[in-house]
């Protein structure tokens, strides 16, 4: 009965490859999240959907690919990976972007790590 | 802009002590909200508590306390009665009516419990 979960876990892959993360929801909310949290644990949005559409796209280098399904999926897919996009990438969701008390529920997260 | 503020980037408290974890924001909107996160070693992230900017009392929810000053534009979490269990890192986050539905973070803080 996970709410946010992901997969992989853990991801460890050569400079150049491409790679997808996953992300599945079940609390029925209608917007996720990407997120970014470097080396030094500072944690930054990536990008963010609401009802399968793009709302925020933070200057995240169009290597980076979020694609979203459904409601409940949001999909990560790097191309040409750089050993600089090493970090733990969280995936989010809430109910909804109007009321400010919507919360930010994460998933375990994955460690990417580019060799 | 927007932008938190973590002073400490680490604070010892003994067991069964309280302890506070300090959180600055800056913000020029009038409608924002204010949540801390804790992240244990095993790398997920727990919501704790939510302050909204017209809530009229500080947020409480078990042994988290929200000391929230307007003025001082300052979001203190206290934690009562500590257990080794709270040893984590702890991030402060806003989330404001003009900037999106993103939750902008501090460096956040490392606690140790004491035994």
């Amino acid at each position: 009965d996970t709410a946010v979960s992901q997969t992989p876990k853990y991801l460890v892959t050569q400079m150049g490859n491409d790679k997808s993360i996953k992300c599945e929801q079940n609390l029925g909310h209608d917007t996720m999240y990407w997120y970014k949290q470097d080396s030094k644990k500072f944690l930054k949005i990536m990008f963010s959907y609401n009802n399968k559409e793009l709302i925020i796209n933070e200057t995240v280098p169009n290597r980076f690919s979020p694609k979203s399904p459904d409601k409940a999926h949001l999909n990560l897919h790097i191309n040409s990976l750089e050993l600089g996009d090493s970090a733990v990438y969280f995936c989010a969701s809430s109910q909804g972007i109007v009321q400010m008390t919507d919360t930010q529920y994460f998933g375990p997260g994955t460690r990417l790590t580019v060799l | 802009a927007q932008k938190i503020t973590q002073t400490q980037p680490g604070m010892f408290v003994q067991e069964k002590e309280a302890v506070t974890l300090d959180c600055t924001y800056d913000t020029s909107d009038p409608s924002y909200g204010l949540f801390w996160y804790k992240q244990p070693s095993s790398g997920e992230m727990i919501f704790l508590i939510y302050q909204g900017s017209y809530d009229q009392q500080n947020a409480t929810e078990g042994r988290y306390s929200l000391n929230f000053q307007k003025a001082r534009k300052s979001a203190n979490l206290v934690i009562s009665a500590s257990q080794l269990g709270d040893s984590a890192m702890y991030f402060c986050a806003m989330r404001t009516q003009g900037g999106s539905e993103k939750l902008v973070f501090g460096k956040g803080t490392k606690l140790t419990v004491n035994p």
